[in-house]
């Protein structure tokens, strides 16, 4: 069965700090990798994914994320935060099934003007 | 046009009651799903259907009954309403060929009195 871990429960930022969130996944064969973000009350929505090729991808409003296979980490990363970015990020994988996506617990994460 | 749609957006209940959210998509994708997020924000994938099959049922009491009339629409009927079922429900599709994000709606927070 796979497995997400975020490690980082409740990240605190201010304005222009740079970002780095981990996720680690726990799946023997291929996996295919997204971030997602939701905003307060609203839905969640693709930040960016990884299912093959260059490891370093770049999503929307400035993230990227890096696949390392031997490490099995995608992290999430962002040069500069803005206020705007306060939300809520899951990192989730897909894998070992048919269209089975597992989530991530989730991290907050709070930008201070 | 919203994407994926869902109703009601509230729903407050009592316990034992029956209810009923409706989900709908336009995107034309083939698989829809349906997930709990709790009051600690941890989504959990619940039901899956892929061209109104179900291929996806997690360990989830037999009083939540998903049902397809078409690919474009996923309700989630709930029989004997328990305190535990409050938490936000969101429906969700995808194409069903594998890395493709998943769209969500915009959720429904149930609150059983």
């Amino acid at each position: 069965a796979q497995s997400v871990s975020q490690h980082n429960h409740h990240v605190i930022l201010s304005e222009a700090a740079s970002l780095e969130l981990g996720c680690n996944y726990s799946y023997g064969g291929t996996v295919n990798l997204f971030w997602y973000v939701q905003y307060p009350g609203q839905h969640l929505q693709l930040l960016l994914k990884y299912f093959s090729g260059d490891p370093l991808v770049k999503g929307i409003k400035g993230f990227e994320a890096e696949f390392i296979k031997s490490k099995f980490s995608f992290n999430l990363r962002k040069p500069s935060v803005q206020w705007s970015d306060t939300a809520e990020y899951f990192c989730a994988v897909e894998g070992g099934g048919y269209q089975k996506v597992t989530f991530g617990t989730g991290t907050k994460l709070q930008v201070i003007p | 046009d919203t994407a994926v749609s869902q109703t009601p957006k509230y729903l407050v209940t009592q316990m034992g009651n029956d209810k009923s959210i409706k989900c709908e998509q336009n995107l034309g994708h083939d698989t829809m799903y349906w997930y709990k997020q709790d009051s600690k924000k941890f989504l959990k994938i619940m039901f899956s259907y892929n061209n109104k099959e179900l291929i996806i049922n997690e360990t989830v009491p037999n009083r939540f009954s998903p049902k397809s009339p078409d690919k474009a629409h996923l309700n989630l009927h709930i029989n004997s309403l328990e305190l535990g079922d409050s938490a936000v429900y969101f429906c969700a599709s995808s194409h069903g060929d594998g890395a493709q994000a998943q769209h969500f709606g915009d959720g429904t927070r149930l609150s059983i009195l």
